[in-house]
């Protein structure tokens, strides 16, 4: 069946550091795949997306590719804040069905 | 607002009690889902709505889980004979259509707490 593997957190950088959080996934087929982000007491909301192959989402700073010679979707920014600490999750949507399947969450925290 | 709107934000109950939790989509929005976001769980699907109609209830852990979509637009999550493992944080989304290229848009979440 779809999963999402995603880097086991906290992941704790200092502020201006370089950030990768890995992503990979199984999917029969071409799923898209998302990046969202909860901010401490928020709700979850979209960072960013990829729907096909070579695409490059990108928000806020962060990117991610879509690789499907490597089925990854990793999430980069090349200097990071304190407001960037959150839980990030990546996730894939199937084209046979609707759902989101879900990464495990990878919590960040950025140190001034 | 124009985001998705849960109610209640939070809802502490006994166990054995039946609870109804609500979800109201962004306007125009046909299609509706349903996830629970629980320690050690992470984030599952529970149920997905096309219009009024629920196409994939795959997700539902048991026949104690039921939901309904009324006009296309509002929906109730109700859990019937709580128990404790049903305490989490259930999630609603919407999204314009039932393409899996377009993201789906959460609401803040009811927080349920079963004693």
């Amino acid at each position: 069946g779809n999963s999402v593997t995603q880097m086991e957190g906290p992941v704790t950088l200092s502020e201006e550091a370089f950030l990768t959080i890995n992503c990979t996934y199984t999917a029969t087929g071409y799923p898209s795949l998302f990046w969202y982000v909860q901010y401490p007491g928020e709700g979850l909301q979209l960072l960013l997306k990829a729907t096909k192959a070579d695409d490059k989402g990108s928000n806020k700073g962060f990117e991610a590719t879509y690789r499907k010679e490597t089925t990854s979707f990793h999430l980069e920014k090349g200097s990071v804040q304190v407001s960037d600490s959150a839980v990030y999750f990546c996730a894939l949507s199937a084209h046979s069905n609707y759902q989101l399947i879900w990464g495990a969450g990878t919590k960040l925290i950025i140190k001034p | 607002g124009a985001g998705v709107s849960q109610s209640p934000s939070n809802k502490v109950t006994e166990k054995g009690k039946d609870v109804e939790l609500r979800c109201d989509p962004i306007s125009g929005h046909t299609a509706l889902y349903w996830y629970r976001q629980s320690l050690g769980q992470g984030l599952e699907f529970l149920i997905y709505f096309q219009g009024n109609s629920a196409p994939d209830k795959s997700g539902l852990p048991s026949d104690r889980f039921s939901a309904e979509r009324t006009g296309g637009s509002v929906s109730t999550l109700t859990i019937q004979r709580t128990q404790q493992e049903d305490s989490a944080v259930y999630l609603c989304a919407s999204s314009p259509g039932g393409d899996s290229n377009q993201p789906q848009h959460f609401g803040d979440g009811t927080r349920l707490s079963i004693l």
